[in-house]
């Protein structure tokens, strides 16, 4: 079993939807969970990370943590075009020193 | 320049050529890694440092050897690679903590690698 698990996509949804990523992960010893977002030719750019269970809201992103079922999501409000781009959790383990990456999920906005 | 910068942006190599990645980090940060990204796969660790010591090396064939000169710099080196090593290769630098946790990596733009 993969240590973190996401669905790659595509996932394709009109302008102004809303739209949830999600990654499930079998380690309890991860700690605190971040989103990466990479565009098309780019490294990866942080865009949250949250050490608790519960809710992190930044603009129109909200990160969810829920520890007991090792479940994390990403929500985006209103999306917009210039969302498109791969969406990737991470996890800092607690005694390696890298981070644990899901697999990314392809996100497409249509205009 | 600001943040991680990585050059050549696009190399493309012969299985018998010799190249070399640079990494460059300009946030003062003391820690830095090399990761490989092929198409529909998780980001792989290949190599840690910390303080320009390597503290991993992620079961990395020899064909692919680093180095880490002083806290702002890294190299890849390359040598006799394979088509399969093809991919989008990515430098990150963090400040590793004391305690040993680490905060946030921030990404170089990666150098994009055909092997033919």
């Amino acid at each position: 079993q993969k240590e973190v698990e996401q669905d790659p996509g595509p996932l394709s949804v009109p302008e102004g939807a809303i739209v949830s990523l999600n990654c499930t992960y079998s380690n309890s010893a991860f700690q605190y969970f971040m989103w990466y977002r990479q565009y098309s030719r780019k490294g990866p750019e942080l865009l949250m990370y949250t050490y608790s269970s519960g809710n992190k809201e930044d603009g129109r992103f909200t990160a969810q943590v829920d520890k007991s079922s090792k479940y994390i999501s990403l929500f985006i409000r209103d999306s917009q075009p210039s969302d498109s781009a791969t969406y990737l959790c991470a996890m800092p383990h607690s005694s390696r020193r890298a981070l644990t990456f899901g697999s990314g999920t392809r996100l497409q906005v249509q205009p | 320049e600001t943040g991680v910068t990585q050059t050549p942006r696009h190399l493309v190599m012969g299985m018998t050529n010799k190249k070399s990645l640079k990494c460059e980090q300009h946030l003062g940060h003391n820690a830095m890694y090399w990761y490989k990204q092929s198409a529909k796969k998780p980001l792989e660790l290949m190599f840690v440092y910390s303080l320009e010591e390597r503290v991993e090396n992620n079961s990395v064939p020899s064909r692919f050897s680093p180095e880490c000169p002083n806290s702002s710099h890294l190299f890849l080196h390359l040598h006799t690679l394979q088509p399969e090593d093809s991919a989008l290769y990515l430098c990150a630098s963090s400040q590793d903590r004391a305690s040993g946790g680490q905060e946030t990596q921030y990404f170089g733009p990666g150098t994009r690698l055909l092997v033919l």
